[in-house]
């Protein structure tokens, strides 16, 4: 399968500091890259979907402006945790999709902890 | 042996014996559906997908069954080996305004007991 690149796999970082996240497709390009967040135990939520080129669609309860998500080119989108808290730590999980009707593929997940 | 992946979320089964983890659907408008295996600290890892003109689509020792009727999506895995321990979700593929999301399934963990 398509090989989805996620950096950093973890990160410690302190309340009220901001926190980038990227992913990357390594050998397709992915017209749409989804982010999720998963806790402990529990599936991941969709956070927002982000098509290259343009705005990302949030999911409601998700605030975009602590979330910042850009998808800047075919290959690349990031996901920026501003003014991070506590509550904030999680693991973040992005995905890639070629084709809005085929399969997407994940990254490794990014386990973020805020102190 | 067999779970529901809504009620009841762990399921064991002995190496050898065959698996079936079900999931049900809520948007009778998903075209698309997909199994994945996470295992801890780890992304999703695509397993097997099926479009909803099918209704059985099998791989190797996995075969998915879905039933457009009563919105339900199952996962067999045959002859199941200590490997196969990990977490599997379903994901439904909705139509939104403008984009197809995935949306994924409350999940169920399966345990392998040698």
């Amino acid at each position: 399968g398509a090989v989805v690149s996620q950096h950093p796999s973890r990160v410690i970082c302190k309340s009220g500091t901001s926190v980038k996240i990227e992913c990357r497709s390594l050998d397709f390009q992915a017209t749409t890259m989804f982010w999720y967040r998963q806790f402990p135990k529990q599936s991941l939520m969709l956070m927002a979907t982000s098509n290259e080129g343009s705005k990302a669609t949030y999911e409601q309860g998700v605030e975009k402006d602590k979330f910042l998500i850009n998808h800047a080119s075919l290959t690349l989108s990031t996901l920026t945790v501003t003014s991070a808290h506590p509550e904030d730590s999680s693991f973040y999980i992005c995905s890639a999709r070629q084709d809005k009707n085929t399969e997407a593929f994940f990254g490794q997940g990014t386990r973020l902890t805020v102190v | 042996g067999e779970s529901v992946g809504l009620h009841l979320p762990t399921l064991s089964v002995q190496e050898g014996d065959n698996s079936i983890i079900n999931c049900a659907y809520s948007n009778s408008a998903s075209d698309y559906f997909i199994w994945y295996k996470q295992e801890s600290g780890k992304g999703p890892q695509f397993i097997i997908d099926i479009r909803s003109n099918m209704d059985k689509r099998q791989g190797q020792r996995v075969t998915v069954l879905l039933n457009k009727t009563v919105k339900h999506l199952s996962l067999q895995i045959a002859a199941t080996q200590p490997g196969d321990s990990a977490v599997y979700f379903c994901a439904e593929n909705r139509r939104q305004t403008g984009a197809n999301n995935l949306f994924f399934g409350t999940g169920t963990r399966l345990t392998v007991i040698p």
